[in-house]
């Protein structure tokens, strides 16, 4: 089955400090990977999004994604995180050919960011 | 101007009772949908409309009917609300329903049956 992972749940990293959050997803070929961010009480924002070329792909708020193919994963990073970047974040994505729109969302990850 | 509108943002209710949510997006798609996410911020689609025609019904109870009087609205009524209905319950539209489409999120109703 078609299915998206975010095997952290919880992240707490220092303010300044270099951010990775994980995605692995199960699927036979390539999805479209999207990145959104959920801040408090706010609803989702799309951070970046691949699907097809260069491997690394930019978002806003100094975010990017590297897809890896051979490990399934679209993992997230950040050289320097901020106090504004706390907030959930969920990785997404769209398979198949069904033209239905729908994403499938993991689990999401909290990131926590001390002072 | 919000692209994607939702109202209201907040909606306490006792079980039993029939409340609707209304969406409106300005952003000129043709699909929109309903997400709900529930207590562990699980998200999980419910709806999809494409041009005013339900393409996804993902196995939602039928006490909930969206409705899209035209394609920039889809609203989502809830027959006899039941404890396990709160949630904060998501609308997004997108430009078409295309796979990998870009979907555009509003701010998300929060329903609480008491």
């Amino acid at each position: 089955a078609q299915s998206v992972t975010q095997p952290d749940i919880h992240i707490t990293v220092s303010e300044g400090a270099s951010l990775e959050l994980r995605c692995n997803y199960s699927y036979g070929a390539t999805p479209y990977l999207f990145w959104y961010v959920q801040s408090p009480g706010q609803g989702l924002q799309l951070l970046l999004k691949y699907f097809s070329g260069d491997t690394l792909v930019q978002g806003i708020k100094g975010f990017e994604a590297e897809f890896k193919r051979s490990q399934s994963s679209f993992n997230l990073r950040k050289p320097s995180v901020h106090w504004s970047d706390a907030a959930e974040y969920f990785c997404a994505v769209a398979f198949g050919s069904g033209n239905t729109g729908k994403l499938i969302f993991g689990q999401g990850t909290t990131l926590q960011v001390k002072p | 101007d919000t692209a994607v509108s939702q109202t209201p943002k907040y909606l306490v209710t006792q079980m039993g009772n029939d409340k609707s949510i209304k969406c409106e997006q300005n952003l000129g798609h043709d699909t929109m949908y309903w997400y709900k996410q529930d207590s562990k911020k699980f998200l999980k689609i419910m709806f999809s409309y494409n041009n005013k025609e339900l393409i996804i019904n993902e196995t939602v109870p039928n006490r909930f009917s969206p409705k899209s009087p035209d394609k920039a609205h889809l609203n989502l009524h809830i027959n006899s609300l039941e404890l396990g209905d709160s949630a904060v319950y998501f609308c997004a539209s997108s430009h078409s329903h295309s796979t990998g489409t870009e979907a555009f999120f509003g701010q998300g109703t929060r329903l609480t049956v008491v």
